[in-house]
């Protein structure tokens, strides 16, 4: 079946520093892929998506780019702030329009 | 624009009482999904309704939960026993087809403890 694997968090950065959360899937056919973002106290966020081998999806300085070769789509940011902290969700769209969740990765950034 | 509307927002009952999540989607948007959130297992579907109706419940952990959408405007998510293990964040989203069903918008979520 579809599935979505994360790096463990928590990752913890200083500010200004350079961030790369890894995600990996494991998919039948070219789904969708998305990063959701949680803010503490919050509920989760879209961040950014990508539909197509190839796209890069891109929003509030992040990116990540659909790897079909290496199924993967890594989240990246070059200069982190302490507002990004949070927790970050990488997930894929199936067939059956549900969204297949990865573990979640916890960012903290330290001024 | 409002964004989905979840009540309660922090509900603490004691074990074998009657709890009730309610959900008001954004208005427009045709699908509504119910999660949950704990350490342990992370964020699981529970149910979601597409136009109303429920498309799947798969995941919905035993007969003691049930959910409703009776019109486009309002859902709810109820627990009859709780239990202790029930306690976990309840997350209520929507979504329109038009834009994708997993674009999907998140409430702020209902955090439930159970005594």
């Amino acid at each position: 079946g579809n599935s979505v694997t994360q790096m463990e968090g928590p990752v913890t950065l200083s500010e200004e520093a350079f961030l790369t959360i890894n995600c990996t899937y494991t998919a039948t056919g070219y789904p969708s892929l998305f990063w959701y973002v949680q803010y503490p106290g919050e509920g989760l966020q879209l961040l950014l998506k990508a539909t197509k081998a190839d796209d890069k999806g891109s929003n509030k300085g992040f990116e990540a780019t659909y790897r079909k070769e290496t199924t993967s789509f890594h989240l990246e940011k070059g200069s982190v702030q302490v507002s990004d902290s949070a927790v970050y969700f990488c997930a894929l769209g199936d067939s059956n329009y549900q969204l297949i969740w990865g573990a979640g990765t916890k960012l903290i950034i330290k001024p | 624009d409002a964004g989905v509307i979840q009540s309660p927002r922090h509900e603490v009952t004691e074990m074998g009482q009657e709890v009730t999540l309610r959900c008001k989607p954004i208005s427009g948007h045709n699908s509504l999904f119910w999660y949950r959130q704990t350490m342990m297992r992370g964020l699981e579907l529970l149910i979601y309704f597409n136009n109303n109706v429920p498309i799947d419940d798969s995941g919905m952990p035993e007969d003691r939960f049930s959910a409703k959408m009776p019109n486009a405007s309002f859902s709810t998510l109820k627990i009859q026993p709780s239990e202790p293990r029930d306690s976990a964040v309840y997350f209520c989203a929507s979504s329109t087809s038009r834009q994708g069903f997993y674009e999907q918008y998140f409430g702020p979520g209902t955090r439930l403890t159970v005594t």
